[in-house]
């Protein structure tokens, strides 16, 4: 079963910021959250992952609650090419791999 | 850059064919991850390895067994295909994590779409 529940979908206006929200109300203390996004027709592709700072790079931030249970990803700036389903996964940390679970994502639509 | 290349976009199979997909990747990375993604379903890992000749089963192993002979190749295999593995199969690979618990972000390549007629 999916550890994470995102919205199904989402539109935001070119040149906004869109956030993009996720629960994970089961989370464990060592458990990380991450973020990736997948253009049609693409792999997916890493954004951000944190474990219970809020943590920004180039492309996104990520904003996590103080009791982890949930967490919001923020493109400060959406443009067209952000178009994409966007997957919050927590991490389950294996004793030699690393698994994602992915569940079905936040297909998001940036309008013009 | 990472790059982890799937030996073909699309392909096109019989119903009972063996098939095998397979993926390659340039870093030197650890752990090597087969998925399949379906509309509604998301990614669903199929088996993992994260050493040359190691595998351990994911969600869905039922239908497929894979080989690692090499550390920078992971090939999937359905011994005999079926029209319920019409999907799109996507493969990734990371390093393995330095510490217990740590991050490792995983690199995908562009995905396999595999029709079974």
């Amino acid at each position: 079963d999916a550890k994470t529940t995102q919205p199904t979908s989402m539109d935001c206006a070119e040149g906004r910021a869109a956030n993009l929200p996720c629960n994970h109300s089961t989370i464990s203390g060592n458990e990380y959250v991450y973020w990736y996004r997948q253009i049609h027709s693409q792999g997916p592709q890493y954004i951000i992952h944190g474990l219970k700072n809020n943590e920004t790079n180039e492309m996104a931030s990520l904003i996590i609650t103080e009791d982890r249970k949930s967490s919001t990803l923020i493109l400060p700036h959406a443009t067209l090419r952000d178009t994409a389903v966007y997957y919050c996964i927590v991490r389950v940390a294996g004793n030699t791999g690393n698994q994602f679970y992915f569940g079905t994502g936040t297909s998001l639509t940036v309008i013009p | 850059d990472v790059k982890v290349t799937q030996s073909s976009r699309y392909l096109v199979k019989r119903t009972g064919e063996k098939v095998f997909l397979e993926c390659v990747q340039d870093m030197d990375h650890e752990n090597m991850f087969w998925y399949r993604q379906d509309p509604g379903l998301g990614l669903r890992l199929i088996y993992f390895s994260y050493d040359v000749k190691m595998k351990e089963k994911g969600d869905i192993p039922e239908g497929y067994s894979v080989s690692r002979e090499k550390k920078e190749r992971f090939s999937l295999i359905l011994e005999s295909a079926s029209t319920n593995q019409t999907s799109m199969y996507l493969c990734a690979s990371s390093l393995l994590p330095p510490v217990a618990g740590s991050y490792n972000e995983q690199f995908f390549g562009p995905g396999t779409r595999l029709t079974v007629l």
